[in-house]
């Protein structure tokens, strides 16, 4: 089946230090969606790629599609205490079956 | 944005009884809502598709038998767990797509708050 990786698990940051999440998938996607589950939360959605090379930016947040559609990338810059929670990007399959396969996560952590 | 809710938020129930669980749109039609099950610090893993007017579809592995799914109406899903055992203790979350009715793969996904299920 399809599988999700995301790099790394648990990240620990400086408040005001960069961060990064990347996702990894065995296939080609059509599309990508990340969200962010604060602790104790539920996912809410950030922002949706499409394209492939494409770059998003939401404020201090940056998402990037590989070339080649098969990856992903979060960056968050100057991180702040309020970016504390998981980020997961979620993909479809490549059969078109019409559901969303969640990544394994990456748990961020910022130290005032 | 859009809203979904569920309920209960919590609840601890003894082991053999069974529990059920409410996800509803509050703002919009979903005929697709999809049911996931969250370990502590692990991902979401999708269980099933429910679908309004139809049997749900679930992944390999998940007991049909075990968690019925109701799609009774267009802004309405339960999950009840059957029989339920201790290790069947997690959080349970529900999520409506939203886009413009196709079923794409880009329909956003809004979640409800989850439910905290304690099997003793």
């Amino acid at each position: 089946g399809q599988q999700v990786m995301q790099i790394p698990q648990y990240q620990h940051v400086q408040e005001g230090e960069d961060f990064t999440t990347y996702c990894n998938s065995s296939t080609t996607l059509s599309n990508i969606q990340w969200y962010k589950q604060r602790p104790g939360g539920h996912p809410v959605f950030l922002i949706q790629l499409v394209k492939s090379g494409e770059v998003k930016k939401q404020k201090r947040l940056t998402f990037q599609f590989g070339e080649a559609k098969k990856n992903s990338s979060l960056h968050i810059t100057a991180t702040q205490t309020t970016d504390v929670g998981t980020y997961f990007c979620a993909v479809t399959p490549t059969s078109g079956t019409y559901k969303y396969i969640f990544g394994t996560g990456t748990r961020l952590k910022v130290l005032a | 944005g859009a809203v979904v809710s569920q309920h209960p938020s919590r609840v601890i129930c003894k082991s053999g009884t069974s529990v059920k669980i409410e996800c509803r749109s509050l703002d919009f039609q979903a005929t697709t809502m999809f049911w996931y099950r969250q370990f502590p610090k692990q991902s979401l893993m999708l269980m099933a598709t429910s679908n309004e007017g139809s049997k749900a579809t679930y992944e390999q592995g998940v007991e049909k038998d075990k968690f019925l799914i109701n799609h009774a109406s267009l802004t309405l899903s339960t999950l009840t767990v059957t029989s339920a055992h201790p290790e069947d203790s997690s959080f349970y979350i529900c999520s409506a797509p939203r886009g413009g009715g196709a079923r794409l793969s880009t329909d956003t996904q809004y979640f409800g708050p989850g439910t905290r299920l304690t099997v003793l």
